[in-house]
């Protein structure tokens, strides 16, 4: 079946510092993959998205690559700021014409201190 | 344009009651998909509707279940509610581009059911 790991929160941060959060996943087929965030009390809000092999999403200073060889497809961002404290879900969708769904990661919390 | 809305934000039920959920897309958009999400199971695909059909289930019991409006508005039932329905329910939208079968998904603010 498919699958999406993440790795193991809360990350905890200082302002500005470099963020990664590792995501790999395990499909039949061929993805596209996406990350979304949540913020405390709201619903999901769509980060980036990239649909196949080699592609960058990129959005808020946010970036991801979908690496193909090494089916993963980490979140990165150069500077973190406090406001970027959410829960982070790497999830993938294998698309299809009896229908399409978002399988999940387990999501990842991120944490941004002064 | 505005967002994906669910009704009502908070309900408090007692085992055994059933409860509905409703869920207005965003405008224009033709397939709402419904999700669970629960601090133990994390997020788990309930059911996708498009064009008043449900074509894609997760697997969830059949005391979940589902339908959709000619006007794309979509409701959820779950009946003889558990303990373990406790859960915030999350609806997506999303608009099948025309002649690709890629769409992304957008998400409302969910509703929180709690069981007691």
């Amino acid at each position: 079946g498919n699958s999406v790991t993440q790795m193991e929160g809360p990350v905890t941060l200082s302002e500005e510092a470099f963020l990664t959060i590792n995501c790999t996943y395990t499909a039949t087929g061929y993805p596209s993959l996406f990350w979304y965030v949540q913020y405390p009390g709201e619903g999901l809000q769509l980060l980036l998205k990239a649909t196949k092999a080699d592609d960058k999403g990129s959005n808020k200073g946010f970036e991801a690559t979908y690496r193909k060889e090494t089916t993963s497809f980490h979140l990165e961002k150069g500077s973190v700021q406090v406001s970027d404290s959410a829960v982070y879900f790497c999830a993938l969708m294998i698309l299809t014409g009896g229908g399409n769904k978002l399988t999940f990661g387990t999501g990842t919390q991120l944490k941004v201190e002064l | 344009k505005a967002g994906v809305t669910q009704t009502p934000r908070y309900l408090i039920k007692t085992r055994g009651q059933q409860v509905t959920l409703s869920c207005s897309p965003i405008s224009g958009h033709r397939s709402v998909s419904w999700y669970q999400q629960t601090p133990g199971q994390g997020l788990q695909f309930l059911f996708e509707y498009f064009s008043e059909t449900q074509r894609n289930k997760g697997n969830f019991p059949g005391r979940f279940s589902g339908r959709q409006f000619s006007n794309s508005r979509s409701e959820m039932n779950v009946s003889t509610l558990e303990l373990g329905d406790s859960a915030l329910y999350l609806c997506a939208s999303s608009l099948p581009t025309s002649g690709s079968w890629e769409y992304e998904q957008y998400f409302g603010p969910g509703t929180r059911l709690t069981v007691t």
